[in-house]
């Protein structure tokens, strides 16, 4: 079983709408959370991290995190299509650990 | 912000020849480097953590005498594939942490190799 497990996908969303990426985890050691977006052919970028439960917002985007029951989301609101990329949940143990990465889900915001 | 940049973007190669790849922190001094390989669709695998002046430290079941690292300065760190075979071939990201927090790991765009 991996660390941390993603759907892959692909998900396919018209513009505008809410997109709901989810992770699960099995390690009850990790405590940081982050999400990455990865454009084709291009490094990850970090787009939000959460050190504790419950919901962080930035903008279109809100990190969501449940502890008890192991599971992280990722919100956007108002998609669009530059939206479009893969999306990749990690966790770290402690914030000097090493980034432990879900397999990234892909997202396709359509016009 | 951070920028890391990689050196090449692509390459291709012929089998058994070797492959350098430059990691650069472009506007701030990283102690700590991290070295991944990504298969299509697949998520990033973290192959060796590099430290400045010293050793890196590779993840289980990563040849060190096949992909070879040097943290020569906080600014630079190179991934060298010796001896490239076809399964080799993928993409290959370099990161750079400005501090010790997960938060402040900056990522490259990215080599891809390509070994004939």
């Amino acid at each position: 079983q991996k660390e941390v497990e993603q759907d892959p996908g692909p998900l396919s969303v018209p513009e505008g709408a809410i997109v709901s990426l989810n992770c699960t985890y099995s390690n009850s050691a990790f405590q940081y959370f982050m999400w990455y977006r990865q454009y084709s052919r291009k490094g990850p970028e970090l787009l939000m991290y959460t050190y504790s439960s419950g919901n962080k917002e930035d903008g279109r985007f809100t990190a969501q995190v449940d502890k008890s029951s192991k599971y992280i989301s990722l919100f956007i609101r108002d998609s669009q299509p530059s939206d479009s990329a893969t999306y990749l949940c990690a966790a770290v143990t402690g914030t000097a650990s090493k980034l432990t990465f879900g397999t990234g889900t892909r997202l396709q915001v359509t016009l | 912000g951070a920028v890391v940049s990689q050196h090449p973007s692509r390459v291709i190669c012929k089998s058994g020849t070797s492959v350098k790849i430059e990691c650069r922190s472009l506007d701030f001094q990283a102690t700590t480097m991290f070295w991944y390989r990504q298969f299509p669709k697949q998520s990033l695998m973290l192959m060796a953590t590099s430290n400045e002046g010293s050793k890196a430290t590779y993840e289980q079941g990563v040849e060190k005498d096949k992909f070879l690292i040097n943290h020569a300065s906080l600014t630079l760190s190179t991934l060298t594939v010796t001896s490239a075979h076809p399964e080799d071939s993928s993409f290959y990201i370099c990161s750079a942490r400005v501090d010790s927090r997960a938060e402040t790991q900056y990522f490259g765009p990215g080599t891809r190799l390509l070994v004939l």
